[in-house]
Parts: C-alpha cells; sequence; structure tokens
C-alpha cells in the first residue's frame, strides 16, 4: 500500500531563513511519482515539481530545491531565503505507475509559517 | 489558458437537501479527479474518470455520494441527502497526457451542511 509521510505538522521560520520540509513515502512499486503541491491561505492547490522514480538528480529552481533519495525513500523539499509569501500547507504525494493507476496519495501537509 | 473551473465556490445547505458540485477540466485533459479535503482526514481521493469512463470510485464514502462525467468538459459531484459530516472543501483535479502527469487543481468548493 502506498503512504506518504510527513512528520512535521507545523513550522515556523523567521524571513531569511531556510527551511526544510520532509516527507517519506512508501511502496512496493519500483515505478512511481512523487509531487510537492503548495496550499496559500486563499485555498488552492498549486503544483511545483514531479519526479520519477527513475530520476535520483536534485532539482533546483529559484530558491526552492528538491532532494530525492530512493535509499531513504524521502523527497524533501527546501526553501532558501524564506519570504512571507511562501506561508502556506505544502503536500507531498505519490503516484504508483503500475497497473496504470493513476490515484495520488497525499501526506497530510506540512503548515509553514514565515514571519516577517 | 483557463484552469479547472469549480462552481459553487461556496455552498451552504441545511442537512438532507440535496447538493450538486460542479466542475469543468482544462481543456485536452482526459483524466478528472475528485477529492475531499478535512481538517480530520486530510485530502482523500473520492473518484476519477478516465475519458469520462469511471475507473475507481473505492473512496466514495456511501451511496449518499454520485458522480457523473457526461462529457469531456463537465463532471458533477452529488450528495443527497447531505448531512453536516459531508461539510468539506471539495476539490476537482484534471490532468492530460499519459500518466501518471501531475494533476490541475479547480479552486475548490467549500460545502457547509448545517
Amino acid at each position: 500500500a502506498q503512504k506518504v509521510t510527513q512528520a512535521q505538522t507545523e513550522i515556523s521560520v523567521v524571513e531569511k531563513e531556510d527551511v526544510t520540509l520532509d516527507c517519506v513515502y512508501e511502496t512496493r512499486d519500483t515505478t512511481y511519482y512523487l509531487f510537492w503541491y503548495k496550499q496559500p491561505p486563499s485555498g488552492e492547490l498549486v503544483f511545483l515539481i514531479r519526479r520519477n522514480s527513475f530520476d535520483e538528480q536534485n532539482e533546483i529552481s529559484g530558491r526552492y530545491s528538491w532532494n530525492f533519495q530512493k535509499s531513504t525513500s524521502s523527497f524533501n523539499f527546501t526553501i532558501t531565503a524564506s519570504q512571507v509569501v511562501d506561508s502556506a500547507v505544502y503536500f507531498c504525494a505519490l503516484s504508483e505507475a503500475w497497473g496504470g493507476s493513476e490515484k495520488l496519495v497525499f501526506g497530510k501537509g506540512t503548515k509553514l509559517t514565515v514571519n516577517p | 489558458d483557463a484552469g479547472v473551473i469549480q462552481s459553487p465556490r461556496h455552498e451552504v445547505t441545511e442537512m438532507g437537501q440535496e447538493v450538486t458540485l460542479r466542475c469543468k477540466p482544462i481543456s485536452g485533459h482526459n483524466s478528472l479527479f475528485w477529492y475531499r479535503q478535512t481538517m480530520m482526514r486530510g485530502l482523500e481521493l473520492l473518484i476519477y474518470f478516465n475519458n469520462n469512463v469511471p475507473i475507481d470510485d473505492s473512496g466514495m464514502p456511501e451511496d449518499r455520494f454520485s458522480a457523473k462525467m457526461p462529457n469531456a468538459s463537465f463532471s458533477t459531484l452529488k450528495i443527497q441527502p447531505s448531512e453536516p459530516r459531508d461539510s468539506a472543501v471539495y476539490f476537482c483535479a484534471s490532468r492530460g497526457g499519459s500518466p501518471p502527469y501531475e494533476q490541475y487543481f479547480g479552486p475548490g468548493t467549500r460545502l457547509t451542511v448545517t
């Protein structure tokens, strides 16, 4: 069974601090996809990134970076020099590719508050 | 390009009433998903469609819930009769291309059943 664990329920930082959001996943499949979504206070869910299980290269997009490690089943998300606008709930999600399953299984989310 | 469109954005109804939520996916997307978000249970997949056909409805809580997708550009989620425990934010998402590309979410419908 698929499972995504985001152990950090809430994180509070001061602006300009770096912050890492943890995501640990469980799957029996060898082919799978991992995602991060952002849910700002306005409520919509915004797609941030998708990684497949064969690509363990870390990715950087501006102040955002992602560290995918299959050995520890983790897909962590780091925000460098955080800003108040980064305040949101961040969700990690998993989708298995075997059998054509297209379901996204979400973690419980981590609420990030960036204080000025 | 327009994103996923959901209506209404907010719905307040009394217990026992029928509620219909609507979704228009992104044009060209062939998969559509309905999710429910609550504080207690987080984001849960209710049902999803591929090419207008329901593929997995195992997340639908009970017979009071039903979903249809009569064509590629429209889907409904109906609750009849509604109960206070159905109060939640309901999201529709769509996805195109081969699986499992990312899903794009609508703004959600906040449902309150009193």
